[in-house]
């Protein structure tokens, strides 16, 4: 069966950091797209990241140069690091799985406030 | 870059059937895009992708009520004998040029 399990958000100051895992099961990570989508407070869903299966990774505009993702594939865990956070980056962050997001996660609060 | 129209609200009888359409872009009118829906406090849950043929392709243990269909940019999403289990927000996506897009989604109401 495959889950994906969000961790490690949380509240944080703006400007501080916060890295998200997400522990992967039933599949391997490094054989699939994974990604992270995001959903600000009664918002709609917003793709941020996402890591091929060749390691290439994109992000969306507003957060180039501040988040980053990666995986590891011995933990089978894909990982989101936060860098600079901001005001408007509050929000559950999920990760789902392949082109067309066939499997969320539960999703992991983050909120920056001071 | 794609872009994805849905409208804010829709609303069916309870047993009746309703029909939920997500529009591509100028220009992207053959773009595959998925349907995801996510119920209150919940978090999404994939139904279905549908290609621009009409063609569509059902996650797992998602119930026969959900159809897909397609035409010309629109795309559809079908939930017939409705419950009140439906109700939900639910969005459209697509991809372009390593970037995701989703559209606004649509809420609805089972009366």
């Amino acid at each position: 069966e495959v889950q994906l399990v969000e961790s490690g958000g949380g509240l944080i100051q703006p400007g501080g950091s916060l890295r998200l895992s997400c522990a992967a099961s039933g599949f391997s990570v490094s054989n699939h797209y994974m990604n992270w989508v995001r959903q600000a407070p009664g918002k709609g869903l917003e793709w941020v990241s996402v890591i091929y299966s060749d390691g290439s990774t994109y992000y969306t505009d507003s957060v180039k140069g501040r988040f980053t993702i990666s995986r590891d594939n011995s933990k089978n865990t894909l990982y989101f690091q936060m860098n600079s956070l901001r005001a408007d980056d509050t929000a559950v962050y999920y990760c789902a799985r392949e082109v067309h997001f066939d499997y969320w996660g539960q999703g992991t609060l983050v909120t920056v406030s001071s | 870059q794609p872009v994805l129209t849905q409208s804010s609200s829709a609303s069916a009888s309870l047993g009746s059937s309703v029909k939920l359409t997500c529009t591509l872009s100028s220009g992207h009118s053959r773009y595959t895009i998925a349907w995801h829906q996510q119920q209150p406090g919940k978090s999404p849950r994939f139904l279905m992708k549908i290609e621009g043929s009409g063609s569509y392709n059902k996650g797992s243990g998602v119930p026969d009520r959900f159809s897909g269909s397609s035409s010309g940019a629109d795309r559809y999403l079908t939930i017939s004998n409705l419950q009140s289990g439906d109700e939900a927000d639910y969005y459209c996506e697509t991809w372009d040029s390593n970037t995701w897009v989703f559209g606004g989604g649509t809420k609805l109401t089972v009366l």
